[in-house]
Parts: C-alpha cells; structure tokens; sequence
C-alpha cells in the first residue's frame, strides 16, 4: 500500500523558514518522480513544485522560484521543501504526492496518482 | 495554461447523473498521441484522489458511474448515477505544461 506522510508544518512568522519531509512507502520511492501541492484554507488546488527520480530536474511554480527548493533522498525514501522568505499567502495545507513517472522534461507529464494526508503551514505574526 | 471549469457547484439528486466541463487555454494533445488531462475528487476533509487519467482511463478502483471525455481543450466528466459518497470537490488538471489545476466544482446532493 502505497503510503505518504507528511510533516513539518508549523505556525510561522513572515520572511520565516521550515522544511517539510514527506515519508515515503509502500513503493519503490526512487522510481517515481514526487510533487508538492498547496492549498490555502478554503480554496483550490495549487500545483507548487516537481522533481524527477534522480533529484536532476526540478521545476516550480513561477510564485514560489527563488524562496522554495524541492530535494530528495532515495536513500530515506523521503521527499522535502525547503521554504523561506515566507509570506501570508504561503498560508496552506502542502500535499506530496506519487507521479506516475520516472522522468521529467520540461514537465513530468504525469498523474499525481496518490497523495500524502497534508501539512498545514500558517505564516503569521 | 488556465484551466476553466464549470459549474462552479452542482446539487444533484442521487441516482440522477452530473456532468463537469473543463476547457484549457491551450490543446493538452503531446506529440506522443496522449492528452495530458486528468480528474481528481477531493472528499470533505480528505487529500485529493485520482479518477480518470489520459481524458478517459479510470484510475484503479474507481467506480464505472464515472466517465471522461473530451479531446484537444474541452474535457468532461460525467457521473452517470450520483451517489451520496460523490459529494466534494472535483478537480481537472493538466500536466503538458507543469502542472495547473482547474478552480474545482463542488457537487452536493439535493
């Protein structure tokens, strides 16, 4: 069974930083290329960052380039961003999920086919 | 890419069935001959879950109520007959382009 955990979220001052871990199990974690997903409190889905199997590819979206970085280690089965220079609109719940794909180039072109539980991020003073 | 759905929200009765259109701004047809275009249902206080992939394909497990369609920037998803489990949000998504997701269509039951 596949099963993603996510953790590190926390209640944080503007221009703060945190790093999220997501816990990866249930599948072979170096195969797959993972994403990160927010979402603000009572609103949609927003697409925040990917990265390929290997960690050699990463893409963002263009709000968060330069203040998030996505990495990876295989070798923990465990996905993170590192988030800094937060902002109020940073303020979400951050999703990892499983892609379909090893390989991303220019995008992943894939499913988020599972998804972890979410970890709620709150920037505030 | 925008990705634009509408309704915005829905009330169906059960058992009646409910049909979800999401256009993009641009042709999420690959040259690989595969459209990058999926559906997600996020359940009241869940994380979002895989339907369709590919525009028609079901995801493991997903009952056969559901059904997408479309091609090229107009995409849709059917329910055949809703069920009080359908209700939340439903969301498409692209992924040609990174990744965007539509605003969502909340479907509640009458």
């Amino acid at each position: 069974e596949v099963q993603l955990v996510e953790s590190g979220g926390v209640l944080v001052q503007p221009g703060g930083s945190l790093r999220l871990s997501c816990a990866a199990s249930g599948f072979t974690f170096n195969s797959y290329a993972m994403s990160w997903v927010r979402q603000a409190p009572g609103k949609g889905l927003e697409w925040v960052s990917d990265i390929s199997a290997t960690g050699s590819s990463t893409y963002y979206t263009d709000s968060v380039k330069g203040r998030f970085t996505i990495s990876r280690d295989n070798s923990k089965n465990t996905l993170y961003l590192q988030v800094n220079s937060l902002r109020a609109e940073d303020t979400a719940v951050y999703y990892c999920a499983k892609t379909t794909t090893r390989y991303c180039s220019g995008s992943c072109y894939a499913p988020l086919d599972y998804w972890g539980q979410g970890t709620l991020v709150t920037v505030s003073s | 890419i925008v990705m634009t759905q509408t309704p915005l929200s829905l009330s169906v009765t059960p058992g009646q069935p409910a049909s979800i259109s999401c256009k993009s701004s641009q042709s999420l047809l690959l040259s690989d001959g595969k459209t990058y275009l999926y559906w997600y249902l996020q359940k009241p206080g869940q994380s979002p879950q895989l339907l369709i992939y590919e525009v028609s394909n079901r995801f493991s497990g997903v009952p056969e109520r559901f059904s997408g369609s479309g091609s090229g920037t107009d995409f849709t998803l059917k329910i055949s007959r809703v069920e009080a489990e359908d209700v939340g949000v439903y969301y498409c998504m692209q992924s040609i382009q990174l990744h965007t997701f539509g605003q969502g269509t909340k479907l509640e039951i009458k």
